[in-house]
Parts: C-alpha cells; structure tokens; sequence
C-alpha cells in the first residue's frame, strides 16, 4: 500500500524558514517524480513544486520561485520542501502528492494527510 | 503559464439529479487533465484522469470527456457522498495548475 506521510509544519514568523518531509512507502520511490500542493484555508488547491525520479530536474509555481526548493533523497524514501522567506500568504496545508504511473501522466492519484504551516507574527 | 476556470463555482443540486461541471483551459492541454474530489478536512481524491478515463475503483456514474482546452466533469444520479467540492488540473506543462473549484451543495 501506497503511503506518504508529512511531516514539519508549524507556526513561523514572516521571513521565517521550514523544512517540510515527506516520507514514501509502499512503492519504489525512486521510480517516481513527486510533488507538493497547498492549499490556503478556506482556498482551492495550488501546485507547488515536482521533482524528477533522480532529482535532475525541478518545477516550481512562480509566486515560490527563490524562496522554496524541493529535494528528494532516494536512499531515505523521502521528498523535502525547503521554504525560505516565508509570507502571510504561504500559510496552508502543504500536501506532498505522487502520480498514479512513472510517466507522471495519470493526475495524482496518492496524497499525503497533509502538514500545516502558518506564517504569522 | 496555463490557467483552469472552471464552472460554476457553486452549484446546488437534489439527491438523484446529474450535473455537469466545465473547466476551461487557456491554451491546449491535449487530454492532459485530471478531475478531483475534495471533502472537508481531507486530501483530494483522484476521480478521472487524461480527459476521460476513471480511475480504479471510481465508480462509472464519474464521466469526463473534453479535448484541447474544453472539459466536462458528469455526475450522474447524485448520492449525499458526492455532496463536495470538484477541481479539475491541468498537468500538460509546468507550471501545472488547478481549477479554482466547484463546490457541489444540496438543493
């Protein structure tokens, strides 16, 4: 069975950092691409960032651009969000996500419960 | 970047009716979209994926059809369950991106 598991959310001040984790079982992990998307309270979902299967290459929505970095570690079976500078408005439930196949062609069929970051003085 | 509107933004409905829900894109994502369903307090939940075909275990009152930049979610003969909220995702190119949801109520 597929799981993905966060971890490191919490309550930063603006110009804050937070590393998220997100521990994969269940599959091959470095098979896969993966993936964070937020959700802000109340909000719709926003997609965040994806990482390659090795790690060669990396996406990100433009309003995190230079501030947040997505990384893997394949040896662990995880995936990291590094946010830097952190805003008002990045307060959210960040989830970590990961294609239903290996081509990330098929949407994102498993999620994580989620791990909530709240930037606020 | 690729942007997802997708209507209505709320649409009421009775037990037993079918619905549709639209979700246009900015420019041609082919059949790259996906369909989610999201209950309160809870990750979303995979519904339909390249345009049309239903994910394992949804079950077939779920229909999606649509090609290029216009999309259409189907409900057929709606239970209390599907009472949610709906978003639709392109995933054609990055930055991928999300509808900004339709929340399904109880007339």
């Amino acid at each position: 069975e597929v799981q993905l598991v966060e971890s490191g959310g919490g309550l930063v001040q603006p110009g804050g950092s937070l590393r998220l984790s997100c521990a994969a079982s269940g599959f091959s992990f470095s098979s896969y691409w993966m993936s964070w998307v937020r959700q802000a309270p109340g909000k719709g979902l926003e997609w965040v960032a994806n990482i390659k299967k090795d790690g060669s290459e990396r996406y990100y929505v433009d309003s995190v651009k230079g501030r947040f970095t997505i990384s893997r570690d394949n040896a662990k079976n995880s995936v990291y969000l590094q946010m830097n500078s952190l805003r008002v408005e990045d307060t959210a439930v960040f989830y970590c996500a990961r294609a239903g196949d290996e081509y990330d062609s098929s949407g994102f069929k498993h999620w994580g419960q989620g791990t909530l970051v709240t930037v606020s003085s | 970047d690729i942007q997802m509107t997708q209507s209505p933004s709320t649409l009421s409905a009775y037990v037993g009716d079918r619905v549709t829900v639209t979700c246009r894109a900015s420019q041609s994502i082919s059949r790259w979209l996906a369909w989610y369903q999201q209950k309160p307090g809870k990750a979303p939940k995979l519904l339909i994926y390249k345009a049309s075909t239903l994910e394992s275990g949804v079950p077939s009152k779920f229909s999606g059809s649509g090609s290029g930049t216009e999309f259409t979610l189907t409900i057929s003969s709606l239970q209390p369950d599907d009472f949610a909220t709906y978003y639709c995702q392109q995933y054609n190119s990055f930055p991928y991106s999300f509808g900004q949801g339709t929340k399904l109520e109880i007339k």
